[in-house]
Order: structure tokens, then C-alpha cells, then sequence
């Protein structure tokens, strides 16, 4: 059973250029969210993507957006990068409908994006 | 004030030992609460959930005082394998599948 898997590992950008990173969510789960993790910091909510809509966003610009698949699979899009955007960014996925048991994220090992 | 406050540490303690995380959190509304274990370059991984009534792992302890609005963490007899950064989680609202987590605390156990 294949857990989240999130791609490329390592990305290197300058600033200025956009940037897109993937994420398969683990099997059986239909609800992939976005964090930032800059370095020192927890994970920060960026979105949350269910039956392929945006359905909850954190505090990020416009600059940040997604889009979700039938497949459940889901793109991190982020443009005009800055240098603070570098960071590690984790790609979570769960079942929608077990949210009552709690949020019981499995996280993908996280994309490492460095804006030069 | 940040929604979810944790010492930083480093907390570095030798094996064998009793070790004591504290979290504070701001929504006196939070639903749910977490205890996630973070390795060096490594994603985020669920520990435990912490219930009212507090609860219990082998050498991991919850509590949580909804009063204080106060989560933490005792980590009994401690293990070098123990060593990461253990993250404080808290979910606002029922029903959405948006955490928010604290800076973590890390752990170093020394031999």
C-alpha cells in the first residue's frame, strides 16, 4: 500500500519563476492539503483540496494555488517566487469521511524547494 | 499571539529519563488535539491524539486541560530513538481537515 508520494524531492528556483510540485495521496484517501514548513518552523496550512475544489485556504497569497485530479493526485502551484518561499512543502492526505475520528494526516516526505 | 505556542528547547536529556512538553493553544473552540514526532529531513508523523480524559502509549502520555487551554506531552524512561522534534497540533473546527501546528520542541537523548 503506497503511502503519500510528493515530487521532486529537491527543486531549485531563482526568484521570479513559478514552480509546480505534485502529491499521490495514500490509497483509499480522497482529501489532499498543502503546508509550508520553513526551517525551524511547524507546518503552516496552505489549502486543502476535496472532489477537486479549493475548500479551505490558509493565510497565503494568490500566488499559491492548486488544482486536484479525478484521480485524487494534486498539484501545488506557486509563481513570481520569492525568496521567502523556500521551504519544505508537505503534501498531507485523508479520507473526508473520517474526519469525525480526527484529523489523521499521513504526510508525504515533502518537496524541498530553494528560491535563489 | 500565535494559535499554538511550544517551547522550542532544545530539551536534551540522557536515556532513561522523564521528559515533559508543554503546548498552549489560542481557540478556546479547538475540536481536536495531536502529539505529531517530526525526524531530522523527515515528514511529520502522528504520535498520539489527545483526549479529555487524557490517555496513554506505553511511555508516551496526553494530557489536555481545556480550561488552561494547555496540551502535553511525558515521554517516560527515555530512549535515544526518542530524539526528534515533537510537534503540538491542534484543529480549530469540527469537521475541516485544517491543523494548526506549533513550532515544535526538540529532543535530543543522550547516551
Amino acid at each position: 500500500d503506497a503511502g503519500v508520494t510528493q515530487s521532486p524531492t529537491h527543486l531549485i528556483k531563482t526568484r521570479g519563476q513559478q514552480v509546480t510540485l505534485r502529491c499521490s495521496p495514500k490509497s483509499g484517501h480522497d482529501t489532499v492539503s498543502w503546508y509550508q514548513q520553513a526551517l525551524g518552523q511547524g507546518p503552516q496550512f496552505i489549502f486543502q483540496y476535496y472532489e477537486e475544489e479549493e475548500r479551505q485556504r490558509g493565510n497565503f497569497p494568490d500566488r499559491f494555488s492548486g488544482h486536484q485530479f479525478p484521480n485524487y493526485s494534486s498539484e501545488l502551484n506557486v509563481n513570481a517566487l520569492l525568496l521567502g518561499d523556500s521551504a519544505l512543502y508537505l503534501c498531507a492526505s485523508s479520507n473526508r469521511d473520517r474526519v469525525s475520528e480526527g484529523e489523521k494526516l499521513f504526510f508525504g516526505s515533502g518537496t524541498q524547494l530553494s528560491v535563489l | 499571539r500565535k494559535e499554538v505556542e511550544q517551547d522550542p528547547g532544545p530539551f536534551n536529556v540522557p536515556e532513561g529519563a522523564t521528559v515533559a512538553f508543554n503546548c498552549t493553544y489560542s481557540n478556546s473552540a479547538s475540536q481536536s488535539f495531536f502529539w505529531y514526532r517530526q525526524d531530522c529531513r523527515k515528514e511529520p508523523k502522528l504520535l498520539m491524539s489527545v483526549y479529555s480524559s487524557g490517555n496513554e502509549d506505553g511511555r508516551f502520555t496526553a494530557q489536555l486541560n481545556r480550561a488552561s487551554q494547555y496540551i502535553s506531552l511525558l515521554i517516560r524512561d527515555s530512549k535515544l530513538s526518542d530524539s526528534a522534534t515533537y510537534l503540538c497540533v491542534v484543529n480549530f473546527k469540527t469537521g475541516a481537515n485544517n491543523l494548526f501546528f506549533g513550532t515544535g520542541t526538540r529532543l535530543t537523548v543522550i547516551p
